[in-house]
């Protein structure tokens, strides 16, 4: 049973629009949400994180929107560039989980010049 | 600082061979993982540890194991690889009290 997951398979946005990316959780216990951003060969990256105490958190063209009562959270990026283009894997963890992430299924953005 | 490095980059075993991936880290990270990175699966949990000498089951666990004799290296075993093994796998490391990981290059695994 999935208690992460992120419906869209892929996502393609023009460059300079907004990416949306969605991440939909099952788990009420879930405290603390991260971002990944992964590149063909190479391992991924954190990028952002927001906890359960906030609803959104900025970094710079990267904000991460958390509904806690609708048990989901987003990332958007804003302005959109070419290099943005990676899988995007979106994580959770909660107290008392021995420090463990539950990853979803990841979205593979494409960002079109 | 070299951060999360993995050995080897890529392998390719037949049916039956039995090899060890290392992960090693020089950020003085506590917690470590074993993750199986599959098409359209995302990453699984394969086995973790919170110190050096313990070790504990993920969600994938089977036909694996794993040790931790120092803090700095989490070593990830395949006894008789079988073909549903061949994945791409990542080490991660962690510091206690800490949510984020940070995760080795990955290494590429084939089982013919």
């Amino acid at each position: 049973d999935q208690q992460v997951k992120q419906n869209s398979p892929s996502l393609s946005v023009q460059e300079g629009r907004i990416s949306i990316l969605n991440c939909d959780y099952t788990n009420s216990m879930f405290d603390y949400f991260l971002w990944y951003k992964k590149y063909p060969a190479e391992g991924p990256t954190f990028l952002i994180s927001i906890s359960s105490i906030k609803d959104k958190n900025e970094d710079g063209r990267f904000t991460v929107f958390l509904n806690k009562s609708a048990k989901h959270l987003s990332l958007h990026i804003v302005p959109s560039q070419p290099g943005d283009s990676a899988v995007y894997f979106c994580a959770a963890s909660y107290q008392g989980g021995s420090e463990k992430l539950v990853f979803g299924k990841g979205t593979k953005l494409t960002v079109n010049p | 600082n070299a951060g999360v490095t993995q050995t080897p980059k890529f392998r390719v075993l037949k049916t039956g061979q039995s090899m060890t991936l290392l992960c090693a880290q020089d950020m003085n990270h506590e917690y470590m993982y074993w993750y199986r990175q599959d098409p359209g699966m995302g990453l699984r949990l394969i086995h973790y540890s919170v110190g050096e000498g313990t070790t504990a089951k993920g969600e994938v666990p089977d036909g694996y194991n794993v040790s931790r004799l120092k803090k700095q290296n989490f070593l990830l075993g395949l006894e008789s690889a079988a073909p549903s093994q061949t994945s791409v796998y990542f080490c991660a490391g962690q510091r206690g009290g800490t949510d984020t990981q940070y995760f080795g290059p990955g290494t590429r695994l084939t089982v013919l």
